[in-house]
């Protein structure tokens, strides 16, 4: 069974461009988190979608958004990247409603010069 | 806000040697995760406790969850460089609260 595959691994961008990382979850997950690992600040909640809705939203700017697609694979956009932007960005799937359990990809790493 | 509290940050220690490391917070949690993370991966998903009191054991990991449900441990048994990671404790139901993690580092 296929695990939760995030791309791209590696993502350079300028300060104020857009950035576009995408996540496709386990097979049969339809809920999708996203977590963004900073150097010095740990993992932090960024976005929950289930059943193609935002239930959740962590506490950043709404430049941070996403969505979530029929298939249950999401995408996270953040526009007007800012330098402290740069982290390893996880999405997570679990069946709908059962929070524990969740299945971490290996990350986007974004980095904005 | 839920804080979750991690020491020790980094540990460095020989094989063959015990360790714990402590989750600690002021809040209730309904449930709460240990995870291990390598360079370069996400975390790993190594238990989860809900019960307080409860104690679950993982070939040499011990995790224990407090009475209150507030704090968390776990112990390793004869620690081997396999055990090399970043253990994260988080906790909540569907979005996570984690700590900062505990730099685990076993040399040979």
């Amino acid at each position: 069974e296929a695990g939760v595959t995030q791309s791209p691994t590696h993502l350079i961008k300028t300060r104020g461009q857009q950035a576009t990382l995408r996540c496709s979850p386990i097979s049969g997950h339809t809920s999708v988190y996203w977590y963004q690992q900073a150097l010095g600040l740990g993992l932090q909640f960024l976005l929950w979608y289930d059943e193609g809705e935002e239930r959740n939203r962590g506490n950043f700017p709404p430049r941070f958004s996403g969505r979530q697609f029929p298939n249950y694979s999401s995408e996270l956009n953040v526009n007007a990247l800012e330098l402290e932007d740069s982290a390893l960005y996880l999405c997570a799937s679990s069946l709908v409603l059962q929070g524990w359990g969740n299945t971490f990809g290996s990350g986007t790493r974004l980095t904005v010069v | 806000t839920q804080l979750l509290e991690q020491s020790p940050q980094f540990l460095s220690i020989q094989e063959g040697e015990n360790l714990t490391v402590y989750c600690n917070s002021s809040s209730v949690f309904s449930s709460l995760q240990w995870y291990r993370q390598e360079p370069g991966e996400g975390p790993v998903l190594l238990v989860t406790v809900v019960t307080g009191g409860e104690v679950k054991k993982l070939k040499r990991l011990t995790f224990q969850f407090g009475d209150a449900r507030k704090d968390s441990s776990l112990h390793i048994t004869a620690a081997q460089p396999g055990d090399t990671g970043l253990y994260l404790c988080a906790g909540g139901y569907s979005t996570l609260t984690f700590g900062k993690g505990t730099m685990l580092l076993v040399s040979p």
